[in-house]
């Protein structure tokens, strides 16, 4: 089964809004990152967050982290057309290797 | 600096046929992965390497046989293909030590299709 669970599956906006994502996750993690991947590409490493923090920005990207409800979310403010991509939460459990959710789908309208 | 590079990009096999996807980075890491990505499914872990000459089982590693000979290359293997092999394969690579707290590079992806 999946580490991390991304919610929702698919999200559709307009651009200028911002676009909220989910990731939970089952054990324990090191750090979790976010990667995002363009149609037909492969993924880009967005930003990590240690499990020692709870909040972390990047540009237009703001990530938090809730050990305690084993969460994550990613918030893309003032969205645009470029945003449209599908957005992975991996996480690392100390095992060597990161372990991907299954991805939010994220359309944004021009 | 090309990054991580595999090839091929496309290929489609029948079953029973066998082929290796190669993955080449020039970045002097020494981790490289294998994963494969089916829609709604996100990346599974297929095998992995922590350095030249040693490999380790992912998540889904059936099927599947790996080889690190030289630093640079993590090759894939498919010994005798299967449908449930139709899928899109990722290599990545990260230095190593900095996995804690690095990211991984992604190649391009190779479009596999058995038929």
């Amino acid at each position: 089964s999946q580490q991390g669970e991304e919610d929702p599956q698919a999200l559709s906006i307009q651009e200028g809004e911002n676009a909220t994502m989910n990731c939970s996750y089952k054990t324990s993690i090191n750090n979790l990152q976010w990667y995002r991947q363009n149609s037909g590409r492969g993924l880009v490493h967005l930003i990590l967050i240690r499990s020692n923090e709870r909040e972390k920005h990047s540009g237009r990207l703001r990530v938090t982290l809730d050990t305690s409800k084993k969460s994550s979310s990613l918030l893309i403010t003032a969205s645009r057309a470029a945003d449209t991509a599908s957005y992975f939460c991996a996480t690392d459990t100390g095992r060597r290797a990161l372990t991907f959710g299954s991805g939010t789908r994220l359309q944004v309208q021009p | 600096n090309a990054g991580v590079t595999q090839t091929p990009k496309f290929r489609v096999l029948k079953t029973g046929q066998s082929m290796t996807l190669l993955c080449a980075q020039d970045m002097n890491h020494e981790y490289m992965y294998w994963y494969r990505q089916d829609p709604g499914m996100g990346l599974r872990l297929i095998h992995y390497s922590v350095g030249e000459g040693t490999t380790a089982k992912g998540e889904v590693p059936d099927g599947y046989n790996v080889s690190r000979l030289k630093k640079q290359n993590f090759l894939l293997g498919l010994e005798s293909a299967a449908p449930s092999q139709t899928s899109v394969y990722f290599c990545a690579s990260v230095p190593g030590a900095a996995l804690n707290t690095g990211e991984l590079f992604f190649g391009e992806g190779s479009r596999l299709t058995v038929l």
